[in-house]
């Protein structure tokens, strides 16, 4: 069963704008991960936030957590055009697992030159 | 290291037919993971290797589904007879440790249409 579930579906804005897409749990993790998949291409990492972390940077990505919500956003600031691909959020598959995780079903991000 | 590595790209078969999915891990990793994506299903795990003992394949959907991993090098993901409903994009991952905590690395996918 999918864990994350990532919210808009679908987000289209202009370069520049920044772009912010949510992710939502149903169970404790130890970590959330954040993939980028371009279109026809496998998924690349972009970070990993532990579960005793509140926010995380890397570059113009911003990513916060709240576990008391079961939630997290991914921030795309100054978003380009190349930043189009679709966003997926990764957890912990099972409570107390940790050698898998589940995938949620993508917030597809559409960057208008 | 040239990533993971799939093979072939896309593979088009008519229904009934045996389809083989290959794979190479990135050297020295010790987890392999074999995902399925649909539109309608997501990406899905259908079964992960550690230090190539299958350790969870409660993923596969159904018995015409196998996979193996021979050595450290190279997976096999196995369709026998295929069907229409397989049609998907199949992809290899692999990873240093746990992939909660570790990140995974993706293969290209091999783009499956079972006629």
């Amino acid at each position: 069963s999918q864990q994350g579930e990532e919210d808009p579906q679908a987000l289209s804005i202009q370069e520049g704008e920044n772009a912010t897409m949510n992710c939502s749990y149903k169970t404790s993790i130890n970590n959330l991960q954040w993939y980028r998949q371009n279109s026809g291409r496998g998924l690349v990492h972009l970070i990993l936030i532990r579960s005793n972390e509140r926010e995380k940077h890397s570059g113009r990505l911003r990513v916060t957590l709240d576990t008391s919500k079961k939630s997290s956003s991914l921030l795309i600031t100054a978003s380009r055009a190349a930043d189009t691909a679709s966003y997926f959020c990764a957890t912990d598959a099972d409570p107390g697992g940790y050698q898998k995780v589940t995938f949620g079903i993508g917030t597809k991000l559409q960057v208008i030159p | 290291d040239a990533g993971v590595i799939q093979s072939p790209r896309h593979e088009v078969t008519e229904m009934g037919q045996e389809v083989t999915l290959r794979c190479k891990p990135i050297s020295g990793h010790d987890y392999l993971f074999w995902y399925r994506q649909t539109m309608m299903r997501g990406l899905e795990l259908l079964i992960y290797f550690n230090n190539n003992v299958p350790i969870d394949d409660s993923g596969m959907p159904e018995d015409r589904f196998s996979a193996k991993m021979p050595n450290a090098s190279f997976s096999t993901l196995k369709i026998q007879p295929s069907e229409p409903r397989d049609s998907a994009v199949y992809f290899c991952a692999s990873s240093l440790g746990a992939s909660s905590y570790n990140e995974q690395f993706f293969g290209p996918g091999t783009r499956l249409t079972v006629l």
